[in-house]
């Protein structure tokens, strides 16, 4: 089955300082990754969306020079939490698609729960 | 405005009851809908994709079906176990962006 990688599964940082945080796919190749964030017993918002050799597309709100996106190969994506504060404590999940189709279901992550002191 | 509405509360259920989720949705024209299992601390799980098309789906012990004339996905558990306590997320596209919006979800919880 497919295997999204997701690493560290939990950080905990100060504030000022910056955070990446690796997802790979470990048995099949990802041109599209997605990271997500959730809060407590809240749904998952998605971030933005990384694309192989392209620049990441990011939903409205999310700052792009805060949180940077690096989609190197169809294998890895990172996902940099730059100067961090508290207020970026969350717990941020990746995924990516197996196969081609939009409907193809995602496969997730476990999860980075990142703690910013 | 476009939103995805589950159920908040816990739902709690005696082992071996069927469980019903339900899934309802505005301002969105799915052409598919998809439901995930969230254990705590970890990324969802798929489990299984209705088409628009499709007025049932049924994998095992879950069934799903959707009404795009209520605009509602209801999410079945038969012979529930305690090993089925999680959250459940629906998840639906949102209209030819490649990409998937969730809902809150809802805790489900099987008591022996």
């Amino acid at each position: 089955g497919a295997v999204v990688s997701q690493h560290p599964s939990r950080v905990i940082c100060k504030s000022g300082t910056s955070v990446k945080i690796e997802c790979r796919s470990l048995d099949f190749q990802a041109t599209t990754m997605f990271w997500y964030r959730q809060f407590p017993k809240k749904s998952l918002m998605l971030m933005a969306t990384s694309n192989e050799g392209s620049k990441a597309t990011y939903e409205q709100g999310v700052e792009k020079d805060k949180f940077l996106i690096n989609h190197a190969s169809l294998t890895l994506s990172t996902l940099t939490v730059t100067s961090a504060h508290p207020e970026d404590s969350s717990f941020y999940i990746c995924s990516a698609r197996m196969g081609q189709g939009e409907e193809s279901p995602l496969h997730f992550g476990n999860g980075t729960r990142l703690t910013v002191t | 405005s476009q939103k995805i509405e589950q159920n908040s509360e816990a739902l709690n259920i005696q082992e071996g009851k069927t469980a019903t989720l339900t899934c309802n949705y505005t301002n969105y024209s799915p052409a598919y809908l998809q439901w995930y299992r969230q254990d705590p601390g970890r990324g969802p799980v798929f489990l299984l994709l209705i088409r628009e098309n499709e007025k049932e789906k049924r994998k095992e012990r879950l069934k799903v079906t959707f009404d795009t004339t209520l605009k509602q996905s209801l999410f079945h558990i038969t012979a529930s176990q305690p090993a089925d306590s999680a959250t459940y997320l629906c998840a639906l596209d949102e209209g030819g962006y490649n990409k998937l919006i969730f809902g809150a979800g809802t805790r489900l919880a099987v008591h022996p």
